[in-house]
């Protein structure tokens, strides 16, 4: 079975610094993609990056970017030039290409992150 | 376009009563799903449906049962709710189509269920 870990509840940072947020998973499969999902205080689940798992670069998207390592079982998300409505719950999700098929989204426990003025 | 609604919004109910939640989407979407959030655990799939009059058990599926009768919309029931179903209430919908467009979810603003 496919796990997600998030080992970080909680972390902060400064207005216009750089963070990382961790998250590893297990799977046994070759074929999956990885999501991070960003939740804010209005509790909408919005859709930050994905990654393919068979593309060798990692997914950037405006000022959010991933580290990719596939041998690793690592997807962290990197917030460059944090801005105070980064502030949100995010959730790492991975997902296996069942082409043709239901395709299950298994979540994170959740990494909450405070921007701070 | 409104995408993926819920309703409602916020609910308390109290132990043994019932309900539903409705969902709706205007996306024309073959998939949707049920899932429920909870401090420290992520979002867990409840129940599911691939198409029109199908539907599938998720990782927790009891206490809850499902219908897709129209295919815009997906209904989730508590037959009789119980406190350890306070929780809120996510419903996503998506599409089979070409990869990798095809396998985003699509997730409504939820639903705050509190059984007291």
């Amino acid at each position: 079975a496919q796990t997600v870990t998030q080992s970080q509840p909680e972390m902060s940072v400064q207005e216009a610094e750089t963070v990382t947020l961790s998250c590893t998973y297990d799977t046994s499969e070759n074929n999956y993609y990885l999501f991070w999902y960003k939740q804010p205080p209005s509790r909408q689940m919005i859709l930050v990056i994905r990654q393919e798992a068979y593309k060798q670069q990692n997914a950037t998207e405006n000022r959010f970017s991933v580290n990719f390592q596939k041998a690793a079982k690592s997807f962290s998300l990197k917030i460059s030039d944090s801005q105070l409505g980064d502030t949100a719950m995010y959730f790492c999700a991975f997902m296996l290409d069942v082409s043709g098929g239901y395709n299950k989204l298994i979540f994170g426990a959740g990494t909450r992150l405070a921007v701070h003025p | 376009n409104a995408g993926v609604t819920q309703t409602p919004k916020f609910r308390v109910l109290k132990t043994g009563q019932s309900m539903t939640l409705l969902c709706a989407q205007d996306m024309n979407h073959e998939y949707m799903y049920w899932y429920r959030q909870d401090p420290g655990m992520g979002l867990r799939l409840i129940h599911y449906s691939v198409g029109e009059g199908t539907t599938a058990k998720g990782e927790v599926p009891d206490g809850y049962n499902v219908s897709r009768l129209k295919k815009q919309n997906f209904l989730l029931g508590l037959e009789s709710a119980a406190p350890s179903q306070t929780s809120v209430y996510f419903c996503a919908s998506s599409y089979p189509g070409v990869a990798p467009s095809s396998y985003e979810q699509y997730f409504g603003p939820g639903t705050r269920l509190t059984v007291t």
